[in-house]
């Protein structure tokens, strides 16, 4: 059973748009909400973090929104870029183990 | 200063097989991951040694041995491969906790594929 669940599976956006990514999770003892960015070959990196007593953080282009009440999290990527074009998971922290969403693969489109 | 480096980059094995995933790193942390990497499924925990002497399972352990040899080295060992094992594996290390954002890292990846 997925325990944070991603939306959506690819994205296409052209370059200088807005990229929103979705999840959403079910377990509230998760503390801590992380995105990642995976470039093909790489191993994956961390990108931004949220804690959940925290509704907007935005570091630079990127903004991860989260909705306590909801359960659910997103990221929004700004004036997106062609070397944005990757691969973004979602993810969930509970007892210091950290959970994945599924991934989606982002292509900014020159 | 290398990070976390997994050895090999890749292998093919034929079922019923055996193999050992290498994991290394040099940053002094105390806990170290394996994960693999399914396509539509995310990364999932295999399984985890949060400090040197300990091992605990993931979520998909099923098929998988590990030995935290010391405190740089974690092992994932493979004792009689099946295909669907096939997947991309990935070790990651902690210095303390996931939510220390400036001390975890993620090796490159192991690429198995089991005929």
């Amino acid at each position: 059973q997925q325990q944070v669940k991603q939306s959506p599976q690819s994205l296409i956006v052209q370059k200088g748009g807005i990229s929103i990514i979705n999840c959403a999770y079910e377990n509230t003892a998760f503390d801590y909400f992380p995105w990642y960015q995976q470039f093909p070959g790489k191993g994956p990196a961390l990108l931004i973090a949220i804690r959940p007593d925290v509704s907007e953080k935005k570091e630079g282009r990127f903004t991860i929104s989260f909705n306590k009440s909801a359960k659910q999290f997103s990221l929004h990527i700004m004036d997106s870029q062609p070397g944005d074009s990757a691969t973004y998971f979602c993810a969930a922290i509970f007892a210091n183990n950290l959970f994945f969403g599924t991934g989606t693969r982002l292509t900014v489109i020159p | 200063n290398a990070g976390v480096t997994q050895t090999p980059k890749f292998q093919v094995l034929k079922t019923g097989q055996s193999m050992t995933l290498q994991c290394a790193q040099d940053m002094n942390h105390n806990s170290m991951y394996w994960y693999r990497q399914d396509p539509g499924m995310g990364l999932r925990l295999i399984y985890y040694s949060a400090s040197e002497g300990t091992t605990d399972k993931g979520e998909v352990p099923n098929g998988y041995n590990v030995s935290r040899l010391n405190k740089r080295e974690f092992s994932l060992r493979l004792e009689s491969a099946a295909p669907s094992q096939t997947s991309v594996y990935f070790c990651a290390s902690i210095g303390a906790l996931w939510t220390s954002t400036d001390t975890q890292y993620f090796g490159p990846g192991t690429r198995l594929t089991v005929l």
